[in-house]
């Protein structure tokens, strides 16, 4: 079955230092992968994908991730992280086997809190 | 331009109650998904709609739960006879045909009491 794991539920981080928020997939052929930002009683906000080519993807608000296939890992990196990034971090995958439907897949989400 | 809004933000209503829940995708999408968000369980598919194709109904969790679309745009979810375990976040994102990328709107909280 695919599932993606997210294997911390909180994460703390000095403002100014460097964050990781981790993400590990399990799915059957090419994963398409995500990272959403969920804000408080807001919605989801998309941040970036990495769908093929280079493994490094740059998305939104300086947010980077790196696809490791042998690692079956796509981290989600900053490298100086601001008091405004605290919040709820979801990474998911595409169901690469439910034809036109892109469902995502979802993992249960990290808080992330940065302390001025 | 607009995003995806939904309606209402929130909802409370008495166990045994009907509710519908709106969405308003972003002008031009064709795709439409329904997620529920519930505490401890995270997000899970609901249903998904592509143009006038049948939807895709293998996430609802059971036959009280109905959705429809009408003319490509708006979409409504209905959940007949709530029960508490209902209660969740349920959220609506749209995307362009054949675009990876979806986009959600701000989620209606609803409370069964």
């Amino acid at each position: 079955a695919q599932s993606v794991a997210q294997p911390e539920d909180q994460v703390n981080v000095a403002e100014g230092n460097p964050l990781t928020v981790k993400c590990t997939y399990s799915v059957s052929g090419n994963p398409y992968l995500f990272w959403y930002v969920q804000y408080p009683n807001r919605g989801l906000q998309f941040l970036l994908k990495y769908i093929t080519g280079d493994n490094l993807v740059k998305g939104s608000y300086g947010f980077e991730a790196e696809f490791n296939k042998s690692q079956t890992s796509f981290h989600l990196k900053k490298p100086s992280a601001l008091v405004s990034d605290s919040a709820l971090y979801f990474c998911a995958v595409r169901d690469p086997w439910a034809g036109n439907n892109r469902k995502l897949i979802w993992g249960l989400g990290t808080s992330l809190a940065v302390n001025p | 331009g607009a995003g995806v809004s939904q309606s209402p933000s929130n909802k409370v209503t008495e166990k045994g109650k009907d509710v519908e829940l709106r969405c308003d995708p972003i002008s031009g999408h064709t795709a439409l998904y329904w997620y529920r968000q519930s505490l401890g369980q995270g997000l899970e598919f609901l249903i998904y709609f592509q143009g006038n194709s049948a939807p895709d109904k293998s996430g609802l969790p059971s036959d009280r739960f109905s959705a429809e679309r009408t003319g490509g745009s708006v979409s409504t979810l209905t959940i007949q006879r709530t029960q508490q375990e209902d209660s969740a976040v349920y959220l609506c994102a749209s995307s362009l045909s054949g675009e990876e990328t979806q986009y959600f709107g701000p989620g209606t909280r609803l409370l069964v009491l």
